[in-house]
């Protein structure tokens, strides 16, 4: 059956690193890969798209990578701040084209 | 920008009542999505339209029925609900369906069924 797991436990960093999130996947063959904010109690708010062909995106302090090999996508925050405490969904096409959703990683950045 | 408004934030139903979730977005998207979120199950998919008097089952579409007789509009049904429907739901719209397309999402309704 198609899987996507994300990191299982919470992340918690100081503010000024680098936050290393996963998003692995098993049964899909994806040409898109997706990923999302979501704060509390609110709708989760488009970040980043990244394409099989691409192995790298970036957009400002994000950075997103895709390995159509390892069935992985890894998303770094660089600099953290407090303001980036949400959770993090990856989220990739099934097979009959809808968007799947992982269950998310919560990240909190101490300042 | 793209606005998804949904109808309530909260809402508190007793069990066995017909329950409506509406949804209205204002970008003029073929495609719309009524999806429910649990902790630690993500975001899981319970229809979606893809034209005005169209829509296709998603992953859990048992217990829900949906319609959609405006493009801008999208509601979700629950037919007698059961406390088992206490979950957050989440409406989306995108100009297209696949990967290659973002989704908009609304603030979401948090649902409490007693």
């Amino acid at each position: 059956s198609q899987k996507i797991e994300q990191n299982s436990e919470a992340l918690n960093i100081q503010e000024g690193k680098t936050a290393t999130l996963t998003c692995n996947y098993t049964n899909y063959s994806p040409a898109y890969l997706q990923w999302y904010r979501q704060d509390p109690g609110r709708g989760p708010v488009f970040l980043l798209l990244i394409r099989e062909n691409e192995k790298e995106k970036r957009k400002e302090r994000l950075k997103v990578t895709f390995d159509t090999t390892l069935k992985q996508s890894l998303f770094h925050i660089t600099a953290s701040q407090p303001a980036d405490s949400a959770t993090y969904l990856c989220a990739l096409e099934s097979n009959d084209y809808k968007l799947s959703f992982g269950a998310g990683t919560t990240v909190t950045v101490r300042a | 920008d793209v606005k998804v408004t949904q109808s309530s934030r909260y809402l508190v139903k007793r069990t066995g009542e017909k329950v409506f979730l509406e949804c209205v977005q204002d970008m003029d998207h073929e495609n719309m999505f009524w999806y429910r979120q649990d902790p630690g199950l993500g975001l899981r998919l319970i229809y979606f339209s893809y034209d005005v008097k169209m829509k296709e089952k998603g992953d859990i579409p048992e217990g829900y029925s949906v319609s959609r007789e405006k493009k801008e509009r999208f509601s979700l049904i629950l037919e007698s609900a059961s406390t088992n429907q206490t979950s957050m739901y989440l409406c989306a719209s995108s100009p297209g369906t696949g990967g290659k397309y973002e989704q908009y999402f609304g603030p979401g309704t948090r649902l409490t069924v007693t």
